[in-house]
């Protein structure tokens, strides 16, 4: 059964370090997301990603995430310079339409 | 813009009771809602969806859950947990008018569940 795949699984980064979390999505979905989930609290909406732009964004997406889709399997998201409340487990998903599937997530640790 | 609250934050059960974990959402416009489960250390699974058609919808390991617009409910039960069921459960809902909208969930509800 086709799944969305994560890497790294854990990541640690010290305060003001630029992170790329990757992520590779269902093969034939067209939107794809991505989620974070800081310890102990609920999973919160990043962006969502459709056509090659950014079709939504939550107002946790400043000017320091960016996310791209650099080839025709991977989906990334990047931190340019990382804060301690960065911290968190952040998922990616993908769906077709909106059934969206997750993937096994990252935790990011800035220290 | 929508809003999930899921009631109780932790239920404790012993096994083969049975359990509800109950969730309200608001919404001004027309949802779509779901159930995940996370087990511990692992990523979210989709329990089960309502999209349309019947108000109940079931998964593959007995849970349920009925969609009550008037109450704008989707509450999940299962008459019949297992130790394995314990885990986090997360009500999400999103906007049904348009494709690939971001999912809301709830602050998620913890089953623990005991012999």
């Amino acid at each position: 059964e086709p799944e969305v795949t994560q890497t790294p699984s854990h990541q640690v980064t010290q305060m003001g370090q630029e992170v790329i979390l990757r992520c590779v999505p269902i093969s034939n979905h067209l939107y794809f997301y991505w989620y974070r989930q800081i310890l102990g609290q609920k999973v919160e909406f990043l962006v969502s990603f459709y056509n090659n732009e950014i079709s939504e964004k939550s107002e946790i997406f400043d000017d320091q995430f960016s996310v791209e889709r650099p080839d025709g399997s991977n989906f990334t998201l990047k931190i340019r310079s990382t804060k301690l409340e960065d911290s968190a487990m952040y998922f990616c998903a993908s769906s077709v339409k909106n059934e969206q599937f997750f993937g096994p997530g990252t935790r990011l640790t800035v220290l | 813009a929508q809003s999930v609250t899921q009631l109780d934050s932790q239920v404790p059960v012993f096994e083969e009771a049975p359990v509800e974990l109950r969730c309200n959402y608001s919404s001004s416009v027309s949802v779509y809602l779901f159930w995940y489960v996370q087990y511990p250390n692992q990523g979210l699974q989709l329990l089960l969806k309502y999209l349309s058609g019947s108000t109940l919808v079931e998964s593959i390991n007995g849970f349920e859950a009925e969609f009550n617009k008037s109450q704008t409910s989707f509450h999940l039960r299962k008459p019949s947990v297992h130790i394995s069921d314990t885990a986090e459960y997360f009500c999400a809902v999103s906007a049904s008018n348009q494709a690939g909208t971001a999912l809301i969930f709830g602050k998620g509800t913890t089953l623990s569940v005991s012999s």
